[in-house]
């Protein structure tokens, strides 16, 4: 089955710095790609996402890139806030769409934003 | 997105007791619903798919008969850890999965005495 590892598992960065999280998935099916921000005791939050026939996204201050031959794809954070100090977790799934798809998730990274 | 309800948001019970968790998905017919379990400073890991009308299919190394699941409706969908051990004291997530995207319900702390 599928197996997501996630690097670093903490990161500390100063306000204004840029942070990156990277993730290695092992199934070449897996298609879709999300990333989820998690503050602690409450759900995940899905703050971007990316499919396999896109090699970059980005929203604002967020980016994902996705490295298919490689089979990585990272979040690249800029500008970063004290808010955005939280877990992030990467997930990757696969199949043709639709409800059925589920979600294999990485180990999570906590993310330390100094003021 | 989805909008997503679980109930109770907590619960602590003594062990050997059976605890239900409800999933509502209020906005969106969910065939299908999935479960996951969340230990502290741990990632999510999947439990089970629910199937609206048909049996849950377990992940491997996931007891069917201790984690039983109901997917009765297309908007509800039941966990039940049946005779509960400390061991199992963790955060209990549900989502649905409109498209690919999934949207998670707001878990349920289970602390089993």
């Amino acid at each position: 089955g599928e197996n997501v590892e996630q690097h670093p598992s903490t990161l500390s960065v100063q306000e204004g710095d840029s942070a990156v999280i990277k993730c290695t998935y092992s199934d070449s099916a897996s298609n879709y790609f999300p990333w989820y921000k998690q503050e602690l005791g409450k759900r995940p939050q899905l703050i971007i996402d990316i499919r396999s026939n896109v090699g970059e996204k980005k929203d604002q201050r967020i980016a994902v890139t996705l490295n298919k031959t490689a089979k990585h794809f990272s979040l690249h954070i800029t500008e970063t806030q004290p808010e955005d100090s939280a877990v992030y977790f990467c997930a990757a799934s696969w199949g043709s769409g639709g409800a059925t798809n589920k979600l294999i998730f990485g180990t999570g990274t906590l993310l330390a934003v100094q003021p | 997105g989805a909008v997503v309800s679980q109930h109770p948001s907590r619960v602590i019970c003594k062990s050997g007791t059976s605890v239900k968790i409800e999933c509502r998905s209020l906005d969106f017919q969910a065939t299908t619903m999935f479960w996951y379990r969340q230990f502290p400073k741990q990632s999510l890991m999947l439990m089970a798919t629910s199937n609206e009308g048909s049996k849950a299919t377990y992940e491997q190394g996931v007891e069917k008969d201790k984690f039983l699941i109901n997917h009765a409706s297309l908007t509800l969908s039941t966990l039940t850890v049946t005779s509960a051990h400390p061991e199992d004291s963790s955060f209990y997530i549900c989502s649905v999965s409109p498209y690919n995207e999934q949207f998670f319900g707001p878990g349920t702390r289970l602390t089993v005495l």
